[in-house]
């Protein structure tokens, strides 16, 4: 059962652009949720992160929107540009009796088009 | 910066071999993880520890075990190596503090199991 479900396996923008990546979750008890981008043959660097008792979170170009309500979260990237092309990785951490675990959606492929 | 190091970028083993991945991390952190990757299916988590010599199951534990003698490095191990064990392999590590969360991951180990 997936528990964090990214629904768009791909997604092209215009350069200049805002793209936006979408990302739903099914469990309640999720306090904590991350976006990663990731290259071909690299490891995922993280790039935004939100608290589950805020609904937004802004780092230069990117926002990341969280409604609870909807079990939603979205990235917003504004403007977007070629090397913001990669996959991106919703994450969701979830913390039981003081340890962490995170579960990962299965990635939007981001294609950024000069 | 945050380092974290996986010993082999790409290996190649043969069905029913001991194999062991290594990860090394520099910033003290608490918890290391382990997960695959692969196409279509987003990052699994295997495995992870949230101190020396803890280790807990994450969702796909089968056919591994880990290892955690020292704080900076979190050992993978497929006992018995099979075919369907061929992936990319990531480690990641994190702190156990309120406040700011994200995960630093290795480049990843890109296995081929014939």
């Amino acid at each position: 059962d997936q528990q964090v479900k990214q629904n768009s396996p791909s997604l092209s923008v215009q350069e200049g652009r805002i793209s936006i990546l979408n990302c739903d979750y099914t469990n309640s008890m999720f306090d904590y949720f991350l976006w990663y981008k990731k290259y071909p043959a690299e490891g995922p660097t993280f790039l935004i992160s939100i608290s589950s008792i805020k609904d937004k979170n802004e780092d230069g170009r990117f926002t990341v929107f969280l409604n609870k309500s909807a079990k939603h979260l979205s990235l917003h990237i504004v403007p977007s540009q070629p090397g913001d092309s990669a996959v991106y990785f919703c994450a969701a951490r979830l913390t039981t009796s003081g340890t962490y675990k995170y579960i990962f959606g299965t990635g939007t492929r981001l294609k950024v088009l000069a | 910066d945050v380092k974290v190091t996986q010993s082999s970028r790409y290996l190649v083993k043969r069905t029913g071999e001991k194999v062991f991945l290594e990860c090394v991390q520099d910033m003290d952190h608490e918890n290391m993880f382990w997960y695959r990757q692969d196409p279509g299916l987003g990052l699994r988590l295997i495995y992870f520890s949230y101190d020396v010599k803890m280790k807990e199951k994450g969702d796909i534990p089968e056919g591994y075990s880990v290892s955690r003698e020292k704080k900076e490095r979190f050992s993978l191990i497929l006992e018995s190596a099979s075919t369907n064990q061929t992936s990319m392999y990531l480690c990641a590590s994190s702190f156990s503090r309120r406040g700011k969360e994200t995960q630093y991951f290795g480049p990843g180990t890109r296995l081929l199991v014939l």
